[in-house]
């Protein structure tokens, strides 16, 4: 298993400013993802993180809008950035490791709010 | 076309009766595993049961089960003994072997367990 800390559990922005989500976890993880979630509705897949490279974005995601780093296999962050009302959201990180019988874990979320 | 379809938007059940919850998915993927995680209003995912397309037997954990008809693609959940405590937000996934290890998921069932 996989104990994972997200942090803020919770903003709120003004528009046009940026917000660094930040993703800790307490073992190396393969994989890791992070997913926007309307209150009430499905995950969507932004990007996959990838440790030392570019991450690895879902079609209607951009770098420019969600620069997401990784720099080990540990910690991931996700920035929200120039962010408008639409972008408010929650917003989650998924770790897994390699193999399909491997579940996810999720951090707690950020519920985020753009006024 | 959707990979998951959950097509209960919400569903009732009494204390202590059985309910299932329903999961289509369509992929061309011979290798692939299905996923059932809840999410409470609290937010955290939480996975549930674990469903691979090779597996011979349903999965059960608990008072889960999986009943997985594979030729149908259906996965469906069935929840035994419901307790108030099962209310929340059910989700349905899939992990293909040709999708880099991305979970698709479908658009949720809110289970409400009635005292």
């Amino acid at each position: 298993s996989a104990v994972i800390s997200q942090k803020p559990s919770r903003d709120i922005c003004q528009r046009g400013t940026s917000l660094t989500i930040q993703c800790q976890v307490d073992s190396q993880v393969t994989m890791m993802f992070w997913y926007r979630q309307q209150p009430g509705q499905s995950l969507t897949l932004i990007a996959t993180a990838n440790q030392g490279s570019e991450a690895t974005y879902e079609s209607g995601f951009v770098i420019d809008k969600f620069p997401i780093s990784r720099p080990n296999l540990t910690f991931s962050t996700l920035t929200v950035s120039n962010m408008s009302p639409e972008d408010s959201s929650i917003y989650l990180c998924s770790v897994s490791q390699v193999g399909l019988g491997t579940e996810a874990f999720f951090g707690q979320g950020t519920r985020l709010t753009v006024v | 076309a959707q990979k998951i379809t959950q097509t209960q938007p919400g569903m009732f059940v009494q204390e202590k009766e059985a309910v299932t919850l329903d999961c289509t998915y369509d992929t061309s993927d011979p290798s692939y595993g299905l996923f059932w995680y809840k999410q409470p209003s609290s937010g955290e995912m939480i996975f549930l049961i674990y469903q691979g397309s090779y597996d011979q037997q349903n999965a059960t954990e608990g008072r889960y089960s999986l009943n997985f008809q594979k030729a149908r693609k259906s996965a469906n959940l069935v929840i035994s003994a419901s307790q108030l405590g099962d209310s929340a937000m059910y989700f349905c996934a899939m992990r293909e072997n040709t999708n880099a290890g991305k979970s698709t998921f479908g658009d949720g069932t809110t289970l409400t367990v009635k005292p």
